[in-house]
């Protein structure tokens, strides 16, 4: 059974950066594309980015190089790193499994609210 | 903005029909995706590659596509499918992964 658990501050201050980790259970992370999705509260959905392949990434062009997606494979974890955040960055975090590039996203985290805020 | 445009919300009764359009013009080229999501809870996938339904998924759900738009249909509408529902595809280029705004779906 696939499980994915996002786990990382709740408050981060402003310009700091934001990091975020995903603890896959059941599969190994090796293969998919394991992403990362938020939610800014009342809002709808947007894709961050992903990983693939313990190494390829591909981000959302919205995150101007802020953002960075690594993966340890010894602990079957990939993560999120975002700098210089805002407020604009307030949202619930989820990591997703995605089935292909640009395929559907089949397994979730039940997702992380960070905040930004001094 | 979202490349995918998705009406805000939409209002039907119990048993009845709704119907949630999706639309870009990248969608003739590009599989859609449906979620549903409730309050509080992550996305859960109702409908892939157009109009494939996961197992364990109600049979009352369905997508289909025509053109640039693509439609959720639910049948028989229960008040247990009221929530928010997100179609996804991929942006212009085909390079990236983009989700429509949501439809808010009540049962009256």
């Amino acid at each position: 059974q696939v499980q994915l658990q996002e786990s990382g501050p709740g408050l981060v201050k402003p310009s700091e950066t934001l990091s975020l980790t995903c603890t896959v259970s059941g599969v190994s992370i090796s293969s998919f594309y394991w992403s990362w999705i938020r939610q800014p509260p009342g809002k709808g959905l947007e894709w961050l980015g992903y990983i693939y392949n313990s190494g390829s990434t591909n981000y959302n062009p919205s995150l101007k190089s802020r953002g960075t997606i690594s993966v340890d494979t010894s602990k079957n974890q990939f993560s999120l790193k975002l700098t210089s955040v805002t407020a604009a960055d307030t949202a619930l975090y989820f990591c997703a499994r995605g089935f292909t590039r640009k395929g559907f996203y089949e397994y979730w985290g039940q997702g992380t609210l960070v905040s930004v805020s001094s | 903005s979202s490349e995918l445009t998705q009406p805000p919300s939409v209002s039907v009764s119990p048993g009845q029909t709704a119907r949630i359009t999706c639309s870009a013009d990248a969608l003739p080229n590009q599989y859609a995706y449906w979620y549903q999501q409730k309050p509080g809870q992550a996305p859960v996938l109702v409908i892939y590659n157009d109009g494939e339904r996961p197992s364990g998924i109600p049979e009352r759900f369905s997508g289909s596509s025509s053109g640039t738009t693509v439609t959720l249909t639910i049948s028989g509408v229960q008040a247990e499918d009221e929530a928010d529902y997100y179609c996804q595809s991929a942006d212009s280029s085909g390079n990236y992964v983009v989700f429509g705004g949501g439809t808010k779906l009540t049962v009256l």
